[in-house]
């Protein structure tokens, strides 16, 4: 079966604009997480959603945001870009009857 | 506070060496643990989980992890590291109250030397 796919797989942004990534997750999984990876604080988890509500939120500013569709694919949101949020985005997928995900390969999110 | 403590960031083994990663974690109640591995270029791979029952977990390609409540520990082991072993490994803990929210270690970077 297709793995959790994202898009896209690079960007390159300027500080002060937004972002949208997206996630499609394994079909039939129902709770997708965010996570950021970056070097000096390795994988941060954002939040995760589960039917279209977000059960759980990590520490991060407002400027980020998120929301799951009825299909389960999902989107996150970063408003107002700082350099600091350069990082790779992780999305990972559950089934919700177990707790191990499976993630994607991630966006690669450069702020220039 | 919720943490993850991965003691070895970087470790270099021969072929044939054997592998112990070391894994503690600080998190109220009950837990699940994970240990994932990221191959060069790849994504977030599961080698093994706990949840409970047998605390000798074994995963995909020879990996095994012992989970010691006593020590909170849940170090990964492996008895014959291989070349393809190479990689970045990552512990993860998340609570068995029904949030879904990984807390990782920061990674050890593995390299094994043909």
């Amino acid at each position: 079966k297709a793995g959790v796919t994202q898009t896209p797989r690079y960007l390159i942004k300027t500080r002060g604009q937004q972002v949208t990534l997206s996630c499609s997750p394994i079909s039939g999984h129902r709770s997708v997480s965010w996570y950021q990876q970056t070097p000096g604080q390795g994988l941060q988890f954002l939040f995760e959603y589960f039917s279209e509500t977000q059960r759980n939120k990590g520490n991060f500013p407002g400027r980020f945001s998120g929301r799951q569709f009825s299909n389960s694919r999902s989107e996150m949101n970063v408003s107002t870009l700082e350099l600091g949020d350069s990082a790779l985005y992780l999305c990972a997928s559950s089934s919700g009857t177990d707790y191990g995900y499976t993630f994607g390969s991630g966006t690669r999110l450069t702020v220039v | 506070a919720q943490s993850v403590s991965q003691h070895n960031h970087h470790v270099i083994l021969s072929e044939a060496a054997s592998l112990e990663l070391g894994c503690n974690y600080s998190y109220g109640g009950t837990v699940n643990l994970f240990w994932y591995v990221q191959y060069p270029g790849q994504h977030l791979q599961l080698l093994l989980k706990y949840f409970s029952g047998d605390p000798l977990v074994k995963g995909i390609k020879g990996f095994e992890a012992e989970f010691i409540k006593s020590k909170f520990s849940f170090n990964l082991r492996k008895p014959s590291v291989q070349w393809s072993d190479t990689a970045e490994y990552f512990c993860a803990v998340t609570s068995t109250s029904g949030t879904y929210k990984y807390i990782f270690g920061t990674g050890t970077r593995l390299k094994v030397l043909a």
